[in-house]
């Protein structure tokens, strides 16, 4: 099983909202990551968090502030967001490269948010 | 630095064509990873494989084949008599991981277009 889920699939805000996004995973992997993806660009490394800590932050504006309660749930919080924000949030997830010799991410089907 | 290059930007075949994605590579590190994603218009970013630098081994999965060529820093991907599903944007990406630090370098995509 390589899946990774995300909620919610769409969501649309306000300047003024606070909302979450979530990603699940249950296949056992030490890392997670949150990216944005633009439309029509690669995605945008965000967040890393290896075995429960965040281990990088690509200087992201603090309205994103990630969380990872346990080894399989990852949010996303979101405060006072802007327009341009509006993107594909993708979450993935991998195994231990130094355990396993592997290092792929396996990407959940995103988060298509709009801010308005 | 690293960098990924995929000079395609958008290909488009007939059905049943043969294709080749092509994708060329930067990196100083002599232990690295390649990987191929592809993306259809769902969003999901699927896995399609992965190569370690020390293994050239060419490889085919199916109507998939892979040429990891070390000597000139690339690793294309071809797809035997596509197919409509075939359709998607495809990403050529490398991981490095140095000092507890770790990315995944995407290129810019290649977006192709199978016609029935």
């Amino acid at each position: 099983d390589t899946e990774v889920t995300q909620t919610p699939k769409h969501l649309v805000m306000g300047m003024t909202n606070k909302k979450s996004l979530k990603c699940e995973q249950h296949m056992g992997h030490r890392a997670m990551y949150w990216y944005k993806q633009k439309a029509k660009k690669p995605p945008e490394l965000m967040f890393v968090y290896s075995y429960e800590k965040l281990s990088i932050n690509e200087s992201v504006p603090s309205r994103f502030s990630p969380e990872c309660p346990n080894s399989s749930l990852l949010n996303l919080h979101l405060h006072a967001l802007q327009p341009e924000d509006s993107a594909l949030y993708l979450c993935a997830s991998s195994q231990d490269l130094i355990e396993t010799g592997t290092a792929e991410q396996y990407f959940g089907p995103g988060t298509r948010l709009t801010v308005t | 630095a690293q960098k990924v290059t995929q000079a395609q930007t958008e290909i488009s075949v007939v059905e049943k064509e043969d294709v080749t994605l092509d994708c060329v590579y930067e990196t100083r590190d002599t232990t690295y990873y390649l990987f191929w994603y592809k993306q259809p218009p769902s969003g999901e970013l699927v896995f399609l494989i992965r190569r370690n630098s020390f293994d050239e081994q060419n490889e085919i999965s199916g109507r998939y084949s892979w040429n990891f060529q070390k000597s000139t820093s690339s690793f294309n991907f071809t797809i035997t008599a596509s197919q409509v599903v075939d359709s998607a944007v495809y990403f050529c990406a490398l991981y490095i991981f140095r000092g507890g630090s770790e990315k995944l370098v995407f290129g810019k995509g290649t977006k192709l277009t199978v016609n029935p």
